[in-house]
Order: structure tokens, then C-alpha cells, then sequence
């Protein structure tokens, strides 16, 4: 069965400090793979996904991810944090077919101090 | 509507009664997804249903869960005798084929 591994479950950092968070699935097949956000207060968000093409994938607000697909793994990075990306993120994945389930880490919490 | 819509926003019940929330998707997705986010659990996946198939439940905790989707629509989890740890926030979320999911607000359960 696949999952989904967020080591990290609280991070903080100062604004302008680099982030990168970990994910990690298992599933041997080809796999579709997301990073969602959840503000305080709202609705978890899509930051951004990678289906197939380019490993290096660029989301919304600065965000990028890169599919390492010999490692397993689908790491959020940016280069330079903000206040406002005070946040919890969940890594997701789905079997490569998109009529298979979607499954979430446990979260990341990211604390930025202003 | 816009999005997806759950209700009711909140929901306090007594320990060993039933419960129904619901999940109004978005006008034309084919799937349905509902989860459990407990504080520092992240989302615990518990019931999928994609078009017409049979949906996939493997995720349900215990047989007192349960899910329908009426007319490929509204979709209902009924949680029967509730416990306590049951308490959570239950998010539903849809997606069309390409499988980007957008989810709605939640249900915040309390079983006191």
C-alpha cells in the first residue's frame, strides 16, 4: 500500500532563511504527486504537482518541488521564506492513475519569525 | 456553487449518538474524497468515490462509518455511536479526472 513520509513535523525559521521539507513515498509505480497548503483559518490549498515531465516542478508563491524518483522522495524547497508562509503543509500522493486515492502525510507545521 | 461545500460547520454530540455530515462537491467532479484531520495527525484518508464505481473504504476506522454519494453528488458520512475519538475535523474534498483536489471547509466534530 502506498504511503506518505513527513519527517519533519515542526519547522521554524526566520524570515529570508531558506526551506526545503522533506517527502518521502513508497510505491514502486508511477506516481502523480502533491504539495498542499493550509493557512491558518483556510482551506487546504494546492501549492503545486507533478504528473510527469520536468522533475522540477514551480508552484504558487515561490515554491518548487523536485522529483527524485531513485530516492522516493518529492522535497518542498524556497529560497527565501516570508512571514506569511506561516503554514502547515501536507505532502500527497496517488497511485499514477487518477482513479486511485489520494493519500497525505502527517504534516509539516512552518513557523516563521518576523 | 464555487467550491465544496460541508455541512454543518460544527457539530457537538453526545457520546453513543449518530451523526451526519454532509459534503455538496463541485458541480461536475467525478470524485469525492473524505478525510479526518486530527490535531497533529494530519489527514487520515477514509472513504474515495470515483464516478460510478465501488467506492473505496479501506480507509474507514470501524464498521460504525459510513459513506454514500447519491447521483454521483451529495455525498453523507454517518458516523453511528460516536466516541470520543471520534472528535475531529472531517474535510471532504473533489477532483475531476486530472485528480487536483479541492477541498471544503470541514465539519468540526465534538463528542463530548
Amino acid at each position: 500500500a502506498q504511503s506518505v513520509s513527513q519527517h519533519n513535523h515542526h519547522v521554524i525559521l526566520s524570515e529570508a532563511a531558506s526551506l526545503e521539507l522533506g517527502c518521502n513515498y513508497s510505491y514502486g509505480g508511477t506516481v502523480n504527486l502533491f504539495w498542499y497548503v493550509q493557512y491558518p483559518g483556510q482551506h487546504l490549498q494546492l501549492l503545486l504537482k507533478y504528473f510527469s515531465g520536468d522533475p522540477l516542478v514551480k508552484g504558487i508563491k515561490g515554491f518548487e518541488a523536485e522529483f527524485i524518483k531513485s530516492k522516493f522522495s518529492f522535497n518542498l524547497r524556497k529560497p527565501s521564506v516570508q512571514w506569511s508562509d506561516t503554514a502547515e503543509y501536507f505532502c500527497a500522493v496517488n497511485a499514477g492513475s487518477s482513479a486511485s486515492k489520494i493519500i497525505f502525510g502527517s504534516g509539516t507545521r512552518l513557523s516563521i519569525r518576523p | 456553487g464555487a467550491g465544496v461545500s460541508q455541512s454543518p460547520s460544527n457539530k457537538v454530540t453526545e457520546k453513543g449518538k449518530d451523526v451526519e455530515l454532509r459534503c455538496d462537491p463541485i458541480s461536475g467532479h467525478t470524485a469525492l474524497y473524505w478525510y479526518r484531520q486530527s490535531l497533529g495527525q494530519g489527514l487520515e484518508f477514509l472513504i474515495y468515490f470515483q464516478g460510478n464505481s465501488a467506492p473505496d473504504k479501506s480507509g474507514l476506522p470501524s464498521d460504525r462509518f459510513s459513506a454514500e454519494r447519491t447521483g454521483g453528488s451529495v455525498s453523507t458520512l454517518t458516523i453511528q455511536r460516536t466516541q470520543q475519538e471520534d472528535s475531529a475535523v472531517y474535510l471532504c474534498a473533489s477532483s475531476s479526472l486530472v485528480a487536483t483536489q479541492y477541498f471544503g471547509p470541514g465539519t468540526r466534530l465534538t463528542v463530548l
